[in-house]
């Protein structure tokens, strides 16, 4: 069965500082993975996505993710934070070929001046 | 820009009440499904379509029933609204039968059962 691991429920970091958002998965064919944002009272918006190709995946507001097969892995990174980062995050995966998708339990993003 | 709409951001109903959470989207998208949200629990799948009429139970299906009589619309049932039933409601949907397509979300609806 496939699941999604978002280790970190909180994440705290200063304006301007990395960061770094961890996703682990577990699927039993090639998976199709997602990164969403949640921001206050809203719904969940795409911020990028793996299917195949290029490893290395950029996605709106500067966020890229890298998916790494033998880490099971698909970590989500931007260079620099923004108060406007603040969020919810979310890693989805779906197995291939079908469009459940499985979500973390997310992380919680605070940004600090 | 695909638009997906839910009927109440929120709500309120009582113990036992039948309550309906309506969910429109206005892409054409085969698939629409209908999530919970808790704390710590991120987002669980009540039920799902692939078609008019189709349906299919997700995780927790229980307590929960679904309609989908046109292909835009996908309504949430709760036959008997029960206090752990509340909750943040997501609806979504997404084209195609492939896993590589996003889902698109609505803004939520926030039940709350007393």
């Amino acid at each position: 069965a496939q699941s999604v691991t978002q280790l970190g429920s909180h994440v705290s970091v200063s304006e301007g500082a990395l960061v770094l958002l961890r996703c682990n998965y577990s699927s039993s064919v090639p998976p199709y993975l997602f990164w969403y944002v949640q921001y206050p009272n809203q719904g969940l918006q795409l911020l990028l996505k793996y299917t195949t190709g290029a490893t290395l995946v950029k996605g709106i507001n500067g966020f890229e993710a890298e998916f790494k097969k033998s880490e099971t892995s698909f970590h989500l990174t931007k260079p620099s934070a923004h108060m406007s980062d603040a969020a919810e995050y979310f890693c989805a995966v779906t197995p291939g070929g079908y469009n459940k998708l499985i979500f973390g339990a997310g992380t919680r993003l605070a940004v600090h001046p | 820009d695909v638009k997906v709409t839910q009927s109440s951001r929120y709500l309120v109903k009582r113990t036992g009440e039948k309550v309906f959470l309506e969910c429109v989207q206005d892409m054409d998208h085969e698939n629409m499904f209908w999530y919970r949200q808790d704390p710590g629990l991120g987002l669980r799948l009540i039920y799902f379509s692939y078609d008019v009429k189709m349906k299919e139970k997700g995780d927790i299906p229980e307590g929960y029933s679904v309609s989908r009589e046109k292909k835009e619309r996908f309504s949430l049932i709760l036959e008997s609204a029960s206090t752990n039933q509340t909750s943040m409601y997501l609806c979504a949907s997404s084209p195609g039968l492939a896993g590589a397509y996003e889902q698109y979300f609505g803004p939520g609806t926030r039940l709350t059962v007393t």
